[in-house]
This record gives C-alpha cells, sequence and structure tokens, in this order.
C-alpha cells in the first residue's frame, strides 16, 4: 500500500459547485497533515494544516478521520480561480521528510 | 520579504555536462529539501538536510549531489550520471523537526537536455 494515496482526477466540477476530494495514509501513527494548492507550471503552495477537531478556512474545510485514516478537503462555492492540483502531505514518525501524495487535479468550468 | 530564492529559473544542459542549481533562504530554516516533478507527475525526493554539513539520500539520489555548507544555502549539482535529468527541481525549507512542518518552496528551476 502506498504511503499516501489520492484519486488523480481530474474533477470538472460548475462554478459554485461544492466538491471533495479524500486522501489515505498508510502509516497510523502519522501526526501531522496538510494539503497544498499547485498551479500548472508552478510551485506547491500551503493551502492549510489539518487538525484533529478539523478546520476551515473561508470556502474550505479539511477534516481528518484517524480511524479510517484519511484526510478530506471540501470546498464550497467553486471558483474558476480553484482548477489547480491539490496535494494531501502527511509525515511519517521520525525525523523524516513529509510524504507528498500525487495529488488530485480540479477544473472548475463556467 | 522572506522567502526562498531558486536559479536560474531555466537551465540547459548538454550532453556529459555538470550543472548546478542554486538554492538560498533567509527563513532561518534549519531543514532544505530538492525534489523533482516529472510533467503530470508528483513530488519525488532526492536529497534533504536537516543541518549544516549534513545531508542524507532521499528516494531518487542517483546521479545528484548536494552540499550545506551555509544554513541558508543548499545547491544540487544534477551530473552527467543522471540520464534523463530533463524535468522540474523544486527547493523547499522548513523549520526544525523535520516531519512536522509545513514545507516553503521556491518557484523552481526547469531543466533542459540540449
Amino acid at each position: 500500500r502506498k504511503e499516501v494515496e489520492q484519486d488523480p482526477g481530474p474533477f470538472n466540477v460548475p462554478e459554485g459547485a461544492t466538491v471533495a476530494f479524500n486522501c489515505t495514509y498508510s502509516n497510523s501513527a502519522s501526526q501531522s497533515f496538510f494539503w497544498y494548492r499547485q498551479d500548472c507550471r508552478k510551485e506547491p503552495k500551503l493551502l492549510m494544516s489539518v487538525y484533529s477537531s478539523g478546520n476551515e478556512d473561508g470556502r474550505f474545510t479539511a477534516q481528518l478521520n484517524r480511524a479510517s485514516q484519511y484526510i478530506s478537503l471540501l470546498i464550497r462555492d467553486s471558483k474558476l480561480s480553484d482548477s489547480a492540483t491539490y496535494l494531501c502531505v502527511v509525515n511519517t514518525p521520525g525525523n523524516t521528510p513529509l510524504v507528498f501524495g500525487k495529488g488530485t487535479r480540479l477544473s472548475v468550468i463556467a | 520579504d522572506g522567502g526562498i530564492t531558486q536559479s536560474p529559473k531555466y537551465l540547459f544542459r548538454k550532453e556529459g555536462q555538470n550543472v548546478t542549481l542554486s538554492c538560498e533562504q533567509n527563513l532561518n530554516h534549519d531543514a532544505m529539501y530538492w525534489y523533482r516533478q516529472d510533467p503530470g507527475q508528483g513530488l519525488r525526493l532526492i536529497y534533504y538536510s536537516q543541518i549544516v554539513n549534513d545531508f542524507q539520500k532521499g528516494d531518487i539520489a542517483e546521479g545528484y549531489s548536494v552540499s550545506r555548507e551555509k544554513k541558508e544555502s543548499f545547491p544540487l549539482t544534477v551530473t552527467s550520471a543522471q540520464k534523463n535529468p530533463t524535468a522540474f527541481y523544486l527547493c523547499a525549507s522548513s523549520s526544525v523537526n523535520v516531519g512536522n512542518q509545513p514545507q516553503h518552496f521556491g518557484d523552481g528551476t526547469r531543466l533542459s537536455i540540449l
């Protein structure tokens, strides 16, 4: 089983739609979780950290389900500018770098 | 402004040539990383460093070398042994606790073979 798995998409949704991505991770001891956004031909940028209690930032909500070992990202009222690849990122125990998922591509269409 | 600076933005390599990609950060971060990204693919870790004068191999270190003589700088050399170097190279940094802090990325270097 891969350490971090994401549905690659693409998810094609109309403007104003609500869309959700899930990401599963294999190591039950993982403690830190993040969502990054990567635009085409650009560097990844931190979108939000994911906390145990779940957290919200405007139209974006991130949740963690430790029992099932997945994190989710919900985007409400999708905008054209939300079109990007969303990377799920998880730490592994010990002093090792974060593990990046391969990303889920979102296209928001007018 | 604090950040990570990668240079050059575009780089062309001839067959058999070594090239060095620069990465400088003024975020006072201890840890620095190099990733490679191929079109439509995810990030793959090449090397990382948690402290000056120390670094570790990532998943695809063959054909690459690094140094960490200063906290601010982590240059990557793509050697002639790397037979397929064409890719997007990303440098990142993070504060202490390598695996628990988010990484911040530079805007990348695109390397192509002539």
